[in-house]
């Protein structure tokens, strides 16, 4: 069973407007969570991350939000790029009871049109 | 400061041959992992290694087998290929396993006939 789960295998957005990755997870010891980004033949790239004790955490055109009540999390790209186009990773990580892991979901693929 | 680099690139097997994929970071990094890239499964954890010498099972470690001779190398052997192992395979690293960023390989795509 999947602990961290992405249930849009794609998403399309115009340039400009905002895109929203989502991302739910079952294990509730999940302490920080990561986005990755990987372009078609690379590997993937930390995008950014949220620890537990924050709801929201910024990087320029990059927010990530966390709610952990209702365990999911959420990636806002504003506004989207043409070179945002890639697949995006949520991963999750539980620092007491496997602190050298993390588990990823299975990806969403964002395509920004022009 | 090539990072993490991965050879070979592409490689295609027949079903009960045996092959090595070699992994190595130049950035002196603790962990080193590989994972497996299936569609709609995400990124999955074989092995994972915490310094040298040392080797760890990951999620899915089955048919594979690994080696840490070296502080920057890490070897991920497949004993006796099969179809299911039909798969992209990426090596990462980190800093230690607080470092909560992993630097990831371009990846190996592997098929098996």
């Amino acid at each position: 069973d999947q602990q961290v789960k992405q249930n849009s295998p794609s998403l399309s957005v115009q340039e400009g407007r905002i895109s929203i990755l989502n991302c739910d997870y079952t294990n509730s010891m999940f302490d920080y969570f990561l986005w990755y980004k990987k372009y078609p033949a690379e590997g993937p790239t930390f995008l950014i991350s949220i620890s537990s004790i924050k709801d929201k955490n910024e990087d320029g055109r990059f927010t990530v939000f966390l709610n952990k009540s209702a365990k999911h999390l959420s990636l806002h790209i504003v506004p989207s790029q043409p070179g945002d186009s890639a697949v995006y990773f949520c991963a999750a990580r539980d620092i007491i009871t496997s602190y050298d892991k993390v588990i990823f979901g299975p990806g969403t693929s964002l395509s920004v049109i022009p | 400061n090539a990072g993490v680099t991965q050879t070979p690139k592409f490689r295609v097997l027949k079903t009960g041959q045996s092959m090595t994929l070699l992994c190595a970071q130049d950035m002196n990094h603790e962990y080193m992992y590989w994972y497996r890239q299936d569609p709609g499964m995400g990124l999955r954890l074989i092995h994972y290694s915490v310094g040298e010498g040392t080797t760890a099972k990951g999620e899915v470690p089955d048919g594979y087998n690994v080696s840490r001779l070296k502080k920057q190398n890490f070897l991920l052997g497949l004993e006796s290929a099969a179809p299911s192992q039909t798969s992209v395979y990426f090596c990462a690293s980190s800093y230690s396993g607080d470092s909560y960023e992993q630097y990831f390989g371009p990846g190996t795509r592997l098929t098996v006939t």
